[in-house]
């Protein structure tokens, strides 16, 4: 059973799209991480989300508590983008819940 | 600050060796864990620990042993290393207050 669904599982852009991951979950959850993985790289936490919506730079978390559904938007995207994006959701501080990632490419 | 270390960054050991996983944090977190990465699959957490002294098993414990003596160490010993354990391990801190973790750097050992 997987408490955490990612789509798309890959995405293939092109420099300056619009781009969305969409992360479903089926736990009750107290907060929500979108972390960041580059390639052979460590992991980097990009928001931790309890409702609505944050913004840094050209990156945008929200998230629907009700619909137990949250979206990573990146905005005008650029090859540095190019990393693997990880929803976790958590119903407590030492209980995540992680998604299997998105592998984004974008191409220059 | 250095933010969450770990050594060695990677590391061969034969079936049956037992090695460990070192991992620090100096930024005196009370939350610390394991967790390993295996392709396809998210990461899945091994141990954890609330504080000196407390640890805890989480989702995949078995083969590994933890201890918690200090604020600021988390080692994450393999007793008898098997070609399953071939991973990727990260060690995380937390602060509790703001839920926001810090990820080490990563430990890529392969059993053979």
């Amino acid at each position: 059973k997987n408490e955490v669904e990612q789509s798309p599982q890959n995405l293939t852009a092109q420099e300056g799209e619009f781009i969305t991951i969409n992360c479903s979950y089926s736990v009750g959850i107290s907060a929500l991480h979108w972390l960041q993985q580059h390639p052979g790289g460590g992991i980097v936490s990009l928001f931790m989300l309890s409702s609505g919506k944050k913004k840094h730079g050209r990156l945008i978390a929200t998230i629907n508590i009700q619909e137990k559904h949250s979206s990573l938007h990146i905005t005008a995207s650029h090859p540095r983008d190019s990393a693997v994006y990880i929803c976790a959701p958590g119903n407590n501080f030492n209980k995540f819940y992680f998604g299997s990632g998105t592998k984004l490419n974008v191409k220059p | 600050n250095a933010g969450v270390t770990q050594t060695p960054k990677f590391q061969v050991l034969k079936t049956g060796q037992s090695m460990t996983l070192q991992c620090a944090q100096d930024m005196n977190h009370e939350y610390m864990s394991w967790y390993r990465q295996d392709p396809g699959m998210g990461l899945r957490l091994i141990h954890y620990s609330v504080g000196a002294g407390i640890t805890d098993q989480g989702e995949v414990p078995n083969g590994y042993n933890v201890s918690r003596s200090t604020t600021e160490d988390f080692p994450l010993r393999l007793l008898s290393a098997a070609p399953s354990q071939t991973s990727v391990y990260f060690c995380a801190s937390t602060d509790i207050g703001s839920y926001e973790q810090y990820f080490g750097p990563g430990t890529r050992l392969t059993v053979t």
